[in-house]
Parts: C-alpha cells; structure tokens; sequence
C-alpha cells in the first residue's frame, strides 16, 4: 500500500515556528495535499504540492520532494487558534486514483 | 455557497443492523467522495462517485457501498454493522476531478456509534 508517515503529536510555543514532516511512496504519487483539522470539526484545504519546492500562503508554507519522498508544512508566528490535527495525504493513480491520508499530527501551541 | 452538509450527524445502531448516511454536495461539485475516520487508522478512503458511477474504491469489505443521484447528492450504507463501524464518516465533494488531484471540501460527517 501507499503508507503515508508523519509525526502523532508536536507541541510548540506561540508565537514560533513548527515544522511538521511527512513521508510517503513515490510509487503512482500525483501530489501532496495538506489539511488541517479541528477537533470535532471538519478537515479544511491548507496546501497542495505538485512540482518540487516551497510554496508559501501567508503563515503557513508547504514543501515537496518528490525525488525523496518527503514534505513538510511549515507554520510560522504560531497562534493558540493553530492547535489542531494536520493530515498530509497522497494523491495516487492519476486524476481518477485514491488519496491515502496519514493519521495526522496534533498539534499542541502553548502560550 | 452553501457547504457540504451530511444527515444525520449522529447516529447510534446495534451490531447487525444497516444504516443509510447522505450527503449533499456544494453546488456544481460532481465528485463525491466518502472516508471513514477513526482514532486508530485515521481518515481512510471508502469511495467516489461521479456522474452516478462508483469511479474508485477503497480497502473495504462489501459491506460498505454506495450510490450517487443525477443531482450528484450521494448516500453510503453498512450492512450487517459491527462493533468496529463505529467511527465519524466524512463526506467531501470536488469539482470533477478525483481526490487524489482535487481538493476536497468535507462536510462535518456522520458520528456512527455501534452497540
């Protein structure tokens, strides 16, 4: 299977910087989305990489590896409001294919 | 735009029984698309459906399946349920492209709890 791996929980301090890693198979891989989800609430649309590199929206910016297999979603200037679940997830075999979600990484802002 | 909204949000059935979840899609999204989330394992695909035809299918027994409607709204049933259903069921449409290229927008799900 396409096994999608992140970290379970990070905790962070408000006002700094967090990265959170991902790592997944590059075998049938289209690109990499990033979601964010609060508790009890629905995941919302963050990021999606398709090509090498950073792509930067605001505090929040995302990167991609393709040729490694790995991402990162990095959040800068932390606020409490950005304490929440973050799910990377594979796209896979094409534009009619699956994405596969990793269990998430919750995410801790301390004051 | 109104978002992607699920009925019923809250659900609770005993072991064997079937259940019937439904989700609306916003407005002009054709893709829908259905996951279940648990502790454990996380958001896992189930399937997706465009144009009334089942276009992908996840890991599941055949337990699980679904249907979609000329008007793209969609709804999944569990048969036979088991203890191990118990989880929140996330609906998620998108223009017309599949998940994997498509962002989904998700509605707030359907919580199943199995007795």
């Amino acid at each position: 299977g396409q096994n999608i791996d992140q970290p379970t929980e990070m905790t962070a301090t408000e006002g700094a910087i967090v990265q959170i890693n991902c790592t997944y198979q590059t075998s049938g891989f289209n690109g990499l989305f990033w979601y964010q989800q609060h508790a009890g609430e629905a995941p919302t649309f963050l990021s999606y990489n398709v090509l090498d590199g950073l792509e930067e929206k605001g505090r929040f910016s995302s990167f991609l590896s393709r040729s490694k297999g790995y991402s990162y979603l990095l959040l800068k200037e932390l606020q409490m409001k950005d304490s929440a679940s973050y799910l990377c997830a594979g796209g896979y075999g094409g534009s009619q294919g699956n994405l596969i979600f990793g269990k998430g990484t919750k995410l801790s802002v301390k004051p | 735009k109104a978002g992607v909204t699920q009925t019923p949000r809250y659900l609770i059935k005993t072991r064997g029984q079937q259940v019937t979840l439904s989700c609306s899609p916003i407005s002009g999204h054709r893709s829908v698309s259905w996951y279940q989330q648990t502790p454990g394992q996380g958001l896992q695909f189930l399937f997706e459906y465009f144009s009334e035809t089942q276009r992908n299918k996840g890991n599941f027994p055949g337990r699980f399946s679904g249907r979609q409607f000329s008007n793209s709204r969609s709804e999944m049933n569990v048969s036979t349920l088991e203890l191990g259903d118990s989880a929140l069921y996330l609906c998620a449409s998108s223009l017309g492209q599949g998940p994997s290229t498509d962002t989904q927008y998700f509605g707030p799900g359907t919580r199943l709890t199995v007795l």
